[in-house]
């Protein structure tokens, strides 16, 4: 099992939609989470961080963390087609220090 | 601005070659981090420095080296043992290594072909 999963996609959702991403971990000591967008050809750029139980809103931006169920999701209200991009899952486990573990990412496309 | 700076932002090296990519970052972060992307795959970690002179292996050390003889510098060597160097390399840093703030903040990579 991989430590850190995510659909690869792609999801392909109409502008103006809800586009739900999910991303599943493993190690149950995991404590800081976070969302990168990455364009086509681009680096990552960091768009949430979530570290306790619950929802964290920025925006348009809305993510989601249940350690319980090991499972932390990214909401994108009104997708425009600008959203259109890789989203990385990266998690970091308190015995791994500084370090972050990434998923595959998953690529959205948001269609005009 | 602040940010993180790598060079150059194409790289083309004959098999065989040693070649070092710069990564300078001037936001006052004491860890600096070293990943490889290949197409359609996450990021695997190659080195990471929590201070200066100091750095540990990440996944994928094999091939590599690194040096951190200032806090605002972080180069990394890809060698001719490197077997699959072809990539997309990015650098990264955090404000620090273990005092619960884990942010990291990435570069703008550089993109190697060896042939």
């Amino acid at each position: 099992q991989k430590e850190v999963e995510q659909n690869s996609g792609p999801l392909s959702v109409p502008e103006g939609a809800i586009a739900s991403l999910n991303c599943t971990y493993s190690d149950r000591g995991s404590q800081s989470f976070f969302w990168y967008r990455q364009y086509s050809g681009k680096s990552p750029e960091l768009i949430m961080s979530i570290y306790s139980n619950g929802d964290k809103e920025d925006g348009r931006f809305t993510a989601q963390l249940n350690k319980a169920s090991q499972y932390v999701s990214l909401l994108i209200r009104d997708s425009q087609p600008s959203d259109s991009a890789t989203y990385l899952c990266a998690v970091n486990t308190y015995n791994q220090g500084g370090k972050l573990i990434f998923g595959q990412g998953t690529e959205l496309s948001v269609k005009p | 601005d602040g940010g993180i700076t790598q060079s150059p932002k194409y790289l083309f090296r004959k098999e065989g070659q040693n070649v070092t990519l710069s990564c300078e970052q001037n936001l006052n972060h004491d860890a600096m981090y070293w990943y490889r992307q290949d197409p359609g795959q996450g990021l695997r970690l190659i080195y990471y420095s929590q201070i200066v002179n100091d750095f540990q292996k990440g996944d994928i050390a094999e091939g590599y080296s690194v040096s951190r003889e200032k806090k605002e510098s972080f180069p990394l060597t890809v060698t001719s043992a490197q077997k699959n160097p072809t990539a997309f390399y990015l650098c990264a840093s955090s404000i620090g290594f273990g005092r619960g703030n884990y942010e990291q903040y990435f570069g703008p990579g550089t993109r190697l072909t060896v042939t």
